[in-house]
């Protein structure tokens, strides 16, 4: 069965940084690109960054570009998202999600990141 | 970056048809043929229910069917019923020079 499994939420200050992980299973992870989406309490969902699937390409939305990173390590078959700088607008919960084109897309449930003081 | 437009929100009753637009730009939408739908349910991760503009994945019942013209997408949902209602989001492909994808501002689909 194919998983994503998000994990590294939780509550930080503004400024601070938290790193999101997104462990997958059941499917050759390595052979697919890799995303993270979030979406703010009762809004809608927005895309935040792509990775390739040999992390030769890597595209992030205007909102988060030069204060988060996407990575990937294809060996332990994990996606990250180094979160830095954060404010209080980036807080969501984040989705990894796999190939947002075809019908291979795959959600996981979820991690929620909070920044309050 | 901006993102695709929705209605807020559309109803029918059961039986009935929906459709739901799904307007973007040249640069999206009307650029490849790489729109989706999902459907999320409160609390859940979303679901996708239409790919490639109009393919069905597997297990997704036919009463949910997706078409392009343009640049608007579009979502039809027919002989609604009452697990169908819930908030759905188009999104497409927007290319590989600025930022890879954009979502619809979603809408909220009522079974009256």
């Amino acid at each position: 069965e194919v998983q994503l499994v998000e994990s590294g939420g939780g509550l930080v200050k503004p400024g601070g940084s938290l790193r999101l992980s997104c462990a997958a299973s059941g499917f050759t992870f390595s052979s697919y690109s890799m995303n993270w989406v979030r979406q703010a309490p009762g809004k809608g969902l927005e895309w935040v960054s792509s990775i390739s699937s040999s992390s030769s390409y890597i595209y992030y939305a205007d909102s988060v570009k030069g204060r988060f990173t996407i990575s990937r390590d294809n060996a332990k078959n994990s996606l990250y998202l180094q979160m830095n700088s954060l404010r209080a607008e980036d807080t969501a919960v984040y989705y990894c999600a796999r190939d947002l084109k075809g019908p291979q897309t795959t959600w996981g449930q979820g991690t929620l990141v909070t920044v309050s003081s | 970056q901006s993102a695709l437009t929705q209605p807020p929100s559309a109803s029918g009753s059961p039986g009935q048809s929906v459709t739901i637009s799904c307007t973007g730009t040249s640069s999206d939408v009307g650029g490849y043929n790489y729109v989706s739908w999902y459907q999320q349910h409160p609390g859940k991760a979303p679901k996708l229910m239409i790919y490639e503009v109009s393919k069905r994945p597997s297990g997704v019942p036919d009463r949910f069917s997706g078409s392009k013209s343009g640049n608007t997408a579009s979502l039809t949902v027919s002989g609604l019923q009452a697990e169908d209602e819930a908030d759905y989001y188009c999104s497409s492909y927007a290319g590989s020079n600025n930022f890879n994808y954009v979502f619809g501002t979603g809408t909220k689909v009522t079974v009256l």
